[in-house]
């Protein structure tokens, strides 16, 4: 059973770095059919993609966040990662990671998503 | 970007109500349609990938329907558990837009 774990500090401070780490479980996370990406929900709002990473390394982002964000992946601990820089309280939202699989392997869609964690920006 | 539209914004309905949520893309999407629910404190759960195809273990009574850029999202028997947000999301081209939600109410 695939399971997807966030972790990483609640609370990150204005012009800081915002990081998060996602765990994952029950399957390999070099399966070469899915991305594993990130999305965020800021407090009573939607859902915004914020960019995705493919086991080798190969990476998309959202243009609105691409300057400040990047993804990277750690296949030896089956875990990948999410940086935020010069974060704003507008960065105050609920990240999950989750899986999605490539187009050539089917519909692409987020499948599987982590529990989410909240990420406050806050002096 | 594609810019996604749902209508209505929220409802209110009955069990046994037979309920339809409107999905709208901003140009030409193909079938990359997804549609997801999200109860109160939770993640979102994909119901309904490539406009249509219902994910496994989700109940029957969710169907999906269209093409190009208008979608819909129908609940043929609305259960007390289906209170919650649903969003329509594209994944069509790059960035992956989602719909700004539509909630509904079971009453």
């Amino acid at each position: 059973q695939l399971h997807l774990q966030e972790s990483g500090p609640g609370l990150a401070k204005p012009s800081e770095t915002l990081s998060l780490t996602c765990s994952v479980s029950g399957v390999s996370i070099t399966n070469s059919n899915y991305y594993w990406g990130w999305v965020r929900q800021p407090p009573g709002k939607g859902l915004e993609w914020i960019g995705s990473v493919f086991y080798a390394g190969t990476t998309n982002y959202n243009p609105s966040l691409e300057r400040r964000v990047s993804i990277s992946v750690d296949t030896s601990k089956s875990q990948f990662s999410l940086k935020v820089t010069s974060v704003t309280a507008a960065d105050t939202a609920v990240y999950y990671c989750a899986r999605h699989p490539t187009y050539d392997y089917g519909d692409p869609c987020f499948d599987y998503w982590g529990q989410g964690i909240l990420v406050t920006v806050s002096s | 970007d594609i810019q996604m539209t749902q209508s209505p914004s929220s409802l209110s309905a009955s069990i046994g109500d037979r309920v339809t949520i409107t999905c709208r893309a901003s140009q030409f999407i193909n079938k990359y349609l997804n549609w997801y629910r999200q109860k109160p404190g939770k993640a979102p759960e994909l119901l309904i990938s490539g406009a249509s195809s219902l994910q496994s273990g989700v109940p029957s009574r969710f169907s999906g329907r269209g093409y190009g850029t208008d979608f819909t999202l129908t609940i043929s028997s609305l259960q007390p558990e289906d209170s919650a947000t649903y969003y329509c999301q594209q994944s069509y081209t790059l960035p992956w837009t989602f719909g700004p939600g539509t909630f509904v109410e079971v009453k």
